[in-house]
């Protein structure tokens, strides 16, 4: 089956790293994505890697790939009050046609 | 300028009535998606359409039926809302031939509330 878990709730200080962690179960994932979503706004994608990769870095985004583990983790330098909203993994496997599967989530609450 | 809009943005109705949420997206993307957010943020995929044609169906119940006139328009029909229809419902696109990786795009939600 495709589980994505991700831990719930995060609260890191304004200017600190925050790292949010995601555990799938599906090995033949091709894409992982991180989305953001902040209150009464849908989902929009902040980055995403390709499975072959282990490491993609996009300014104050640094997504890491563990396939072996597979472990997700997205890392957010110097982070800001905008950057409070729950995240999102998702990962999109070979045997669904453009099935995207979802992770739980993780609030991330910034304080000043 | 809106990439995927939805209507209602919010919608209270009682139990047992028949709604509809529109949703159309002017990216020119040949996939549309309906997702369901409950309370505690978990969303799950409810159907996915492919140039008009239906091709994911999650465990739905059959209250649920989708349409899409064309392939910028996908609606969602609910008959006989019950109380745990409440949620907010996300429409999104995507296409293989725009975007990184086939990034969905996504509406602002409806927030469907049944009393």
């Amino acid at each position: 089956g495709e589980d994505v878990e991700q831990s719930l709730f995060l609260s890191v200080r304004e200017g600190d790293s925050s790292v949010i962690n995601c555990t799938y179960t599906d090995s033949s994932s091709t894409y992982l994505y991180w989305y953001k979503q902040e209150p009464g706004a849908g989902l929009q994608l902040l980055t995403y890697i390709f499975s072959n990769m282990d490491m993609k870095q996009d300014q104050r985004l640094t997504v890491l790939l563990n396939k072996k583990d597979k472990h997700l983790s997205l890392r957010i330098a110097d982070t800001q009050t905008g950057d409070s909203a729950i995240y999102f993994c998702a990962e999109k496997y070979s045997g669904g046609y453009q099935k995207v599967t979802f992770g739980t989530g993780t609030k991330l609450q910034v304080i000043p | 300028d809106t990439a995927v809009s939805q209507t209602p943005k919010y919608l209270v109705t009682q139990m047992g009535n028949d709604k509809s949420i529109k949703c159309e997206q002017n990216l020119g993307h040949d996939t549309m998606y309906w997702y369901k957010q409950d309370s505690k943020k978990f969303l799950k995929i409810m159907f996915s359409y492919n140039n008009k044609e239906l091709i994911i169906n999650e465990t739905v119940p059959n209250r649920f039926s989708p349409k899409s006139p064309d392939k910028a328009h996908l609606n969602l029909h609910i008959n006989s809302l019950e109380l745990g229809d409440s949620a907010v419902y996300f429409c999104a696109s995507s296409s293989k031939r725009g975007g990184p990786a086939d990034t969905q795009y996504f509406g602002p939600g409806t927030r469907l509330t049944v009393l």
